[in-house]
């Protein structure tokens, strides 16, 4: 079984609808992180959180919202989506700063 | 001017060839620097982390010049199998510890 676990790993949503990915992590990493990925844009920040009772906005967070339930699972909504957040969707955990990531398998999630 | 930049490629070579990419980053208080291979729709894995003295695994070598604020990655004899997106990460100093990744560096290894 994978380390970082994303569910679901492929959703097709109408615009408007809301929408929960969720990951859990097995690495007992106090640091996760969602990132959504678009061809030519790489990896971009939507929101982390270092423990339960932390969590801040990334780069690009607006129309996106985060909740994190144990130090194992945080999860990310889309309260309306929209087709403009069609994308590949990656959480990741960091033991501690200037340490490596590890990633989900990513969510690939598409608004119509 | 973006934080990390890299060719986005493709690069084709073929089997046997030697490789090298580059990628520069802006900010000079940089700490921790990374490459990522990442197949085509699945995650990012770590290839490597990317130290001062430079460092070796097998037929992938990663250098760090501070001076010029750029990492590389050397492969040699490149596989079929090498054929993937490498990502440079830099880790960017603050109480946030906050990766920036490079859109990728796209490589294509010919039979």
């Amino acid at each position: 079984d994978a380390d970082v676990t994303q569910t679901p790993r492929n959703r097709i949503t109408k615009t408007g609808k809301r929408i929960m990915l969720e990951c859990s992590q097995t690495k007992g990493h106090d640091r996760m992180y969602w990132y959504r990925q678009d061809p030519g844009l790489g990896l971009r920040l939507i929101y982390y959180s270092f423990d339960v009772k932390d969590i801040n906005k990334g780069e690009i967070s607006d129309g996106y919202s985060v909740s994190r339930q144990a130090q194992a699972k945080f999860s990310l909504s889309l309260e309306s989506a929209i087709p403009n957040q069609t994308a590949l969707y990656f959480c990741a955990t960091r033991f501690r700063q200037n340490t490596e990531a590890f990633f989900g398998q990513g969510t690939r999630l598409t608004v119509v | 001017r973006k934080e990390v930049e890299q060719d986005p490629g493709p690069f084709n070579v073929p089997e046997g060839a030697t490789v090298a990419f580059n990628c520069t980053y802006s900010n000079s208080a940089s700490q921790s620097f990374f490459w990522y291979r990442q197949d085509c729709r699945k995650e990012p894995k770590l290839l490597m982390s990317v130290y001062s003295s430079g460092n070796e695994d097998g037929r992938f070598t990663a250098q760090l010049n501070r001076a010029s604020q750029y990492i590389s990655l050397l492969i040699r004899d490149s596989k079929l199998s090498d054929s993937a997106t490498y990502l440079c990460v830099v880790n960017i100093p603050s109480n946030t510890g906050k990766l920036i990744f490079g859109q990728g560096t796209t490589l294509q290894v010919k039979p």
